[in-house]
Protein backbone atom coordinates (compact mmCIF):
# COMPACT_ATOMS: atom_id res chain seq x y z
CA UNK A 1 0.00 0.00 0.00
CA UNK A 2 0.76 3.82 -0.12
CA UNK A 3 3.48 4.79 2.04
CA UNK A 4 3.88 8.07 3.26
CA UNK A 5 7.33 8.94 5.19
CA UNK A 6 7.72 12.65 7.38
CA UNK A 7 10.79 13.32 9.41
CA UNK A 8 11.39 14.54 11.73
CA UNK A 9 8.73 12.85 14.44
CA UNK A 10 9.68 15.45 17.03
CA UNK A 11 11.27 18.81 17.19
CA UNK A 12 11.85 21.50 19.71
CA UNK A 13 13.11 24.95 18.50
CA UNK A 14 14.12 28.94 20.13
CA UNK A 15 11.87 31.12 19.15
CA UNK A 16 12.55 32.63 16.10
CA UNK A 17 14.32 30.02 14.62
CA UNK A 18 12.98 28.34 11.54
CA UNK A 19 12.42 24.43 11.45
CA UNK A 20 11.44 22.26 8.59
CA UNK A 21 9.79 19.42 7.71
CA UNK A 22 9.87 16.60 5.09
CA UNK A 23 6.87 14.52 3.51
CA UNK A 24 8.01 12.01 0.72
CA UNK A 25 5.69 9.36 -0.85
CA UNK A 26 8.15 6.04 -0.68
CA UNK A 27 5.92 4.10 -3.45
CA UNK A 28 4.41 6.14 -5.77
CA UNK A 29 4.34 9.94 -6.68
CA UNK A 30 2.19 12.07 -5.63
CA UNK A 31 1.72 15.47 -7.92
CA UNK A 32 -0.25 16.57 -4.81
CA UNK A 33 0.63 16.22 -1.02
CA UNK A 34 -1.81 18.08 2.05
CA UNK A 35 -0.50 19.95 5.44
CA UNK A 36 -2.49 19.64 7.89
CA UNK A 37 -1.72 21.27 11.62
CA UNK A 38 -3.83 19.61 14.75
CA UNK A 39 -3.86 21.10 18.37
CA UNK A 40 -4.58 19.12 21.19
CA UNK A 41 -7.90 17.74 21.52
CA UNK A 42 -9.00 19.12 17.95
CA UNK A 43 -9.32 18.20 14.42
CA UNK A 44 -7.01 18.23 11.54
CA UNK A 45 -7.14 21.30 9.53
CA UNK A 46 -6.09 22.02 6.37
CA UNK A 47 -3.44 24.35 5.75
CA UNK A 48 -2.45 24.37 2.46
CA UNK A 49 -2.26 22.49 -0.87
CA UNK A 50 1.08 21.64 -2.22
CA UNK A 51 1.32 21.07 -6.06
CA UNK A 52 4.41 19.67 -7.57
CA UNK A 53 6.07 22.26 -10.01
CA UNK A 54 4.13 25.06 -8.56
CA UNK A 55 3.09 27.34 -5.87
CA UNK A 56 1.03 25.87 -3.03
CA UNK A 57 -2.63 26.69 -2.03
CA UNK A 58 -3.41 28.08 1.28
CA UNK A 59 -6.13 28.15 3.30
CA UNK A 60 -7.89 31.17 4.43
CA UNK A 61 -6.07 32.65 7.82
CA UNK A 62 -2.80 30.70 6.75
CA UNK A 63 0.20 32.85 6.39
CA UNK A 64 1.83 32.26 3.30
CA UNK A 65 5.28 33.81 4.18
CA UNK A 66 5.44 31.97 7.41
CA UNK A 67 4.63 28.30 6.23
CA UNK A 68 6.67 28.23 3.44
CA UNK A 69 5.93 25.21 1.43
CA UNK A 70 8.18 23.66 -1.37
CA UNK A 71 7.21 20.56 -3.63
CA UNK A 72 10.14 20.50 -6.13
CA UNK A 73 9.49 16.73 -6.88
CA UNK A 74 6.60 13.87 -7.12
CA UNK A 75 8.08 12.74 -4.74
CA UNK A 76 8.98 15.39 -1.79
CA UNK A 77 7.54 18.38 -0.11
CA UNK A 78 8.74 19.93 2.94
CA UNK A 79 6.45 22.70 4.89
CA UNK A 80 9.16 25.18 6.47
CA UNK A 81 7.65 27.08 9.46
CA UNK A 82 9.62 30.75 9.60
CA UNK A 83 10.38 32.89 12.64
CA UNK A 84 8.76 30.00 14.53
CA UNK A 85 6.72 31.29 17.67
CA UNK A 86 5.86 29.14 20.46
CA UNK A 87 2.06 29.52 19.35
CA UNK A 88 2.86 27.78 16.42
CA UNK A 89 3.90 24.66 19.04
CA UNK A 90 1.18 21.77 17.34
CA UNK A 91 1.48 18.65 15.41
CA UNK A 92 2.10 18.77 11.76
CA UNK A 93 0.69 15.72 9.17
CA UNK A 94 1.06 15.33 5.93
CA UNK A 95 -0.85 13.09 3.75
CA UNK A 96 -0.83 12.31 -0.09
CA UNK A 97 -2.57 10.16 -2.24
CA UNK A 98 -1.78 8.33 -5.89
CA UNK A 99 -5.60 9.18 -6.60
CA UNK A 100 -7.41 11.59 -4.62
CA UNK A 101 -10.71 9.67 -4.97
CA UNK A 102 -8.99 6.29 -3.51
CA UNK A 103 -8.42 8.08 0.00
CA UNK A 104 -5.18 9.89 1.29
CA UNK A 105 -2.20 8.12 3.24
CA UNK A 106 -0.92 10.47 6.27
CA UNK A 107 2.62 10.69 7.22
CA UNK A 108 2.94 9.92 10.75
CA UNK A 109 3.41 13.29 12.28
CA UNK A 110 5.84 15.89 13.53
CA UNK A 111 5.37 17.10 17.08
CA UNK A 112 6.99 21.03 17.22
CA UNK A 113 7.11 22.36 20.20
CA UNK A 114 8.76 26.30 19.82
CA UNK A 115 10.10 27.14 23.32
CA UNK B 1 -23.10 24.35 8.06
CA UNK B 2 -20.15 22.06 8.15
CA UNK B 3 -19.25 20.69 4.99
CA UNK B 4 -18.72 17.25 7.17
CA UNK B 5 -20.61 17.07 10.72
CA UNK B 6 -19.43 14.62 13.29
CA UNK B 7 -20.81 14.50 17.20
CA UNK B 8 -17.92 14.90 18.53
CA UNK B 9 -18.44 12.26 21.44
CA UNK B 10 -17.38 10.86 23.87
CA UNK B 11 -19.27 8.05 23.03
CA UNK B 12 -19.43 5.34 25.29
CA UNK B 13 -19.53 1.91 24.68
CA UNK B 14 -19.20 -1.63 26.52
CA UNK B 15 -16.39 -4.15 25.16
CA UNK B 16 -18.37 -6.42 23.41
CA UNK B 17 -21.09 -4.42 22.04
CA UNK B 18 -21.71 -2.48 18.63
CA UNK B 19 -20.48 1.07 18.02
CA UNK B 20 -22.03 3.31 15.84
CA UNK B 21 -20.73 6.31 14.43
CA UNK B 22 -22.62 8.72 12.20
CA UNK B 23 -21.63 11.38 9.78
CA UNK B 24 -23.32 13.92 7.43
CA UNK B 25 -22.01 15.84 4.39
CA UNK B 26 -23.44 18.60 2.65
CA UNK B 27 -22.04 18.24 -0.78
CA UNK B 28 -24.50 15.97 -2.88
CA UNK B 29 -22.14 15.96 -5.59
CA UNK B 30 -19.39 13.79 -3.50
CA UNK B 31 -18.30 10.64 -4.52
CA UNK B 32 -15.81 9.04 -1.97
CA UNK B 33 -16.19 8.45 1.32
CA UNK B 34 -13.69 7.40 4.03
CA UNK B 35 -13.48 6.40 8.09
CA UNK B 36 -9.84 7.13 9.53
CA UNK B 37 -9.21 6.06 12.83
CA UNK B 38 -6.75 8.53 15.03
CA UNK B 39 -4.91 6.84 18.48
CA UNK B 40 -4.09 10.07 20.92
CA UNK B 41 -0.23 11.74 19.65
CA UNK B 42 -0.89 9.51 16.21
CA UNK B 43 -1.40 10.70 12.48
CA UNK B 44 -4.96 9.23 11.17
CA UNK B 45 -5.29 5.65 9.60
CA UNK B 46 -7.51 4.87 6.89
CA UNK B 47 -9.86 2.07 7.85
CA UNK B 48 -12.66 1.87 5.68
CA UNK B 49 -13.78 3.52 2.22
CA UNK B 50 -16.92 3.13 0.43
CA UNK B 51 -18.37 4.42 -3.15
CA UNK B 52 -21.65 3.34 -3.49
CA UNK B 53 -25.06 3.16 -1.43
CA UNK B 54 -25.16 0.48 1.03
CA UNK B 55 -23.09 -1.57 3.28
CA UNK B 56 -19.46 -2.75 3.09
CA UNK B 57 -18.32 -4.97 5.41
CA UNK B 58 -14.58 -5.42 6.35
CA UNK B 59 -13.69 -7.31 9.64
CA UNK B 60 -15.39 -6.06 12.46
CA UNK B 61 -16.32 -3.12 10.53
CA UNK B 62 -19.01 -2.16 8.72
CA UNK B 63 -19.02 1.40 6.73
CA UNK B 64 -23.03 2.41 5.46
CA UNK B 65 -23.65 4.91 2.90
CA UNK B 66 -26.59 6.60 1.91
CA UNK B 67 -26.00 9.31 -0.63
CA UNK B 68 -30.25 10.40 -0.78
CA UNK B 69 -29.71 11.28 3.08
CA UNK B 70 -26.16 12.07 2.75
CA UNK B 71 -25.27 10.13 5.76
CA UNK B 72 -22.13 8.06 6.12
CA UNK B 73 -22.25 5.42 9.00
CA UNK B 74 -19.58 3.15 10.45
CA UNK B 75 -20.86 0.09 12.66
CA UNK B 76 -17.60 -1.12 14.85
CA UNK B 77 -19.33 -5.22 16.06
CA UNK B 78 -17.68 -6.69 19.50
CA UNK B 79 -15.75 -3.70 20.54
CA UNK B 80 -12.32 -3.84 21.85
CA UNK B 81 -10.74 -1.70 24.40
CA UNK B 82 -7.93 -1.31 21.32
CA UNK B 83 -11.07 0.27 19.29
CA UNK B 84 -11.06 3.89 21.69
CA UNK B 85 -9.90 6.39 19.38
CA UNK B 86 -11.02 9.31 17.35
CA UNK B 87 -13.08 8.63 14.57
CA UNK B 88 -12.71 10.79 11.36
CA UNK B 89 -15.32 10.75 8.60
CA UNK B 90 -14.08 12.04 5.98
CA UNK B 91 -15.18 13.26 2.37
CA UNK B 92 -14.12 13.31 -1.22
CA UNK B 93 -15.67 16.29 -2.54
CA UNK B 94 -16.75 17.91 -6.04
CA UNK B 95 -13.68 20.45 -5.32
CA UNK B 96 -11.35 17.52 -5.80
CA UNK B 97 -10.24 16.99 -2.21
CA UNK B 98 -11.05 15.45 1.12
CA UNK B 99 -13.00 17.43 3.48
CA UNK B 100 -12.57 15.98 7.20
CA UNK B 101 -15.48 15.83 10.21
CA UNK B 102 -14.28 17.01 13.13
CA UNK B 103 -13.80 13.47 14.93
CA UNK B 104 -15.76 11.57 17.67
CA UNK B 105 -14.34 10.07 19.98
CA UNK B 106 -14.58 6.44 20.72
CA UNK B 107 -14.41 5.17 24.50
CA UNK B 108 -14.76 1.30 24.78
CA UNK B 109 -14.98 0.80 28.61
CA UNK B 110 -14.24 -2.79 29.41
Amino acid sequence: GAVVSQHPSRVICKSGTSVKIECRSLDFQATTMFWYRQFPKQSLMLMATSNEGSKATYEQGVEKDKFLINHASLTLSTLTVTSAHPEDSSFYICSASSAGESGYTFGSGTRLTVV
Amino acid sequence: QKEVEQNSGPLSVPEGAIASLNCTYSDRGSQSFFWYRQYSGKSPELIMSIYSNGDKEDGRFTAQLNKASQYVSLLIRDSQPSDSATYLCAVYSSASKIIFGSGTRLSIRP
